[in-house]
């Protein structure tokens, strides 16, 4: 049990289409993140929210609009998506948003774009 | 150094097999450094989080060390098992607070 739980495990979807991907904790954290992990390539950072707010946008297009309404959820809207953005969507959270606190990860989101 | 780099890329050792791997980051306005597991169709596991020159980390057969100002820190797998089969992340954050990997260093054990 990850403590860190994203929705839905795999999501295909046409260009045209928009959707949303929800990640939820009960783990008392106040900071919450959107990574991207594309083939090949490391871990990316998307977004950061602390306290519901956002604090970090890493220079991603503004087809990816991510949404914390409360602590405990984060959710990434998606929305005329290209086949380069097909990849793994990893949630995490952590105890405040100094980087000496661990992250706890979900299964991630593994997106097809068509 | 300008990115955090891993290496090797990948590994193969026989069950009982002591190994090590490693990841360089950019010493300069250095902050922490965090080591995770990451299995198959699971999700990244944290393992350890170093932030002092010199730290050294244990957990069971798994242990780390640091140096902030080479900027590297070695991962330590004594004896190994099937089961620690995975790929094994490190990230390094500035005074940002911001992550960033390294591509990882994927082990398999053989029985």
């Amino acid at each position: 049990e990850t403590g860190v739980t994203q929705t839905p495990r795999h999501l295909v979807m046409g260009m045209t289409n928009k959707k949303s991907l929800k990640c939820e904790q009960h783990l008392g954290h106040n900071a919450m993140y959107w990574y991207k992990q594309s083939a090949k390539k490391p871990l990316e950072l998307m977004f950061v929210y602390s306290l519901e707010e956002r604090v970090e946008n890493n220079s991603v297009p503004s087809r990816f609009s991510p949404e914390c309404p409360n602590s405990s959820h984060l959710f990434l809207h998606l929305h005329t998506l290209q086949p380069e953005d097909s990849a793994l969507y990893l949630c995490a959270s952590s105890l405040g948003r100094v980087s000496n606190q661990p992250q706890h990860f979900g299964d991630g989101t593994r997106l097809s774009i068509l | 150094i300008l990115n955090v780099e891993q290496s090797p890329q990948s590994l193969h050792v026989q069950e009982g097999d002591s190994t090590n791997f490693t990841c360089s980051f950019p010493s300069s306005n250095f902050y922490a450094l965090h080591w995770y597991r990451w299995e198959t169709a699971k999700s990244p596991e944290a393992l350890f989080v170093m932030t002092l020159n010199g730290d050294e980390k244990k957990k069971g057969r798994i242990s780390a060390t640091l140096n902030t100002k080479e900027g590297y820190s070695y991962l330590y797998i004594k004896g190994s098992q099937p089961e620690d089969s995975a790929t094994y992340l490190c990230a390094s954050s500035s005074n940002t607070g911001k992550l960033i990997f390294g591509q990882g260093t994927t082990l398999q054990v053989k029985p």
